[in-house]
């Protein structure tokens, strides 16, 4: 049973426009949501974050929006740089749940000179 | 501080044998998380430790198994190694909810 899913496995796009990466849950109680970022060779790395009592979170380039009643989420990179080709992983994780982290698995994005 | 170090980087085994992982956190974390990376199916979780007690599991068979030391550094072992456990294994230690990778240790089984 898949409770985050990133139904897209790739993404390509050209360098300067804006590449979103969508991910979808299915479990109601899951109250804090990830992104980690991940290049070939290393573990994957945090790059932003969103608490369920919030719908929008920004940290330079990146942004993440959050649709509860949709149980989506979307990661937008404005604008996309070169060095943002890597794969990124959706988690969610939920209060009382400690550390369990549960990921997505990943959307390879490509951004094209 | 230094980061999250696994060992080895790369394991060859081949199929029944056994394996131990090795996970050094970074300093001060006491929770230590082990994931397992396969092509098309993301990270799955296999377990986490906090103060040397396994604290959740995934889904994973009895054959995987863990364990957390005084010092927070934890070792993963697989028994019976399957042509399936071929993967990249990650380790993390968290944070205030933020998770913190090693570079991971990459076992093939042959």
């Amino acid at each position: 049973d898949q409770q985050v899913k990133q139904n897209s496995p790739s993404l390509s796009v050209q360098e300067g426009r804006i590449s979103i990466l969508n991910c979808d849950y299915t479990n109601s109680m899951f109250d804090y949501f990830l992104w980690y970022k991940k290049y070939p060779a290393e573990g994957p790395t945090f790059l932003i974050s969103i608490s369920s009592i919030k719908d929008k979170n920004e940290d330079g380039r990146f942004t993440v929006f959050l649709n509860k009643s949709a149980k989506h989420l979307s990661l937008h990179i404005v604008p996309s740089q070169p060095g943002d080709s890597a794969v990124y992983f959706c988690a969610a994780s939920f209060s009382g749940g400690y550390q369990k982290v549960t990921f997505g698995t990943g959307t390879k994005l490509q951004v094209i000179p | 501080k230094a980061g999250v170090t696994q060992t080895p980087r790369y394991l060859i085994k081949t199929r029944g044998q056994q394996v131990t992982l090795s996970c050094s956190p970074i300093s001060g974390h006491r929770s230590v998380s082990w994931y397992q990376q396969t092509p098309g199916q993301g990270l799955q979780f296999l377990f986490e430790y906090f103060s040397e007690t396994q604290r959740n599991k995934g889904n994973f068979p009895g054959r995987f198994s863990g364990r957390q030391f005084s010092n927070s550094r934890s070792e993963m072992n697989v028994s019976t190694l399957e042509l399936g456990d071929s993967a990249l294994y990650l380790c993390a230690s968290s944070s205030l909810g933020i998770q913190y990778f090693g570079a991971g240790t990459r076992l093939s089984v042959l």
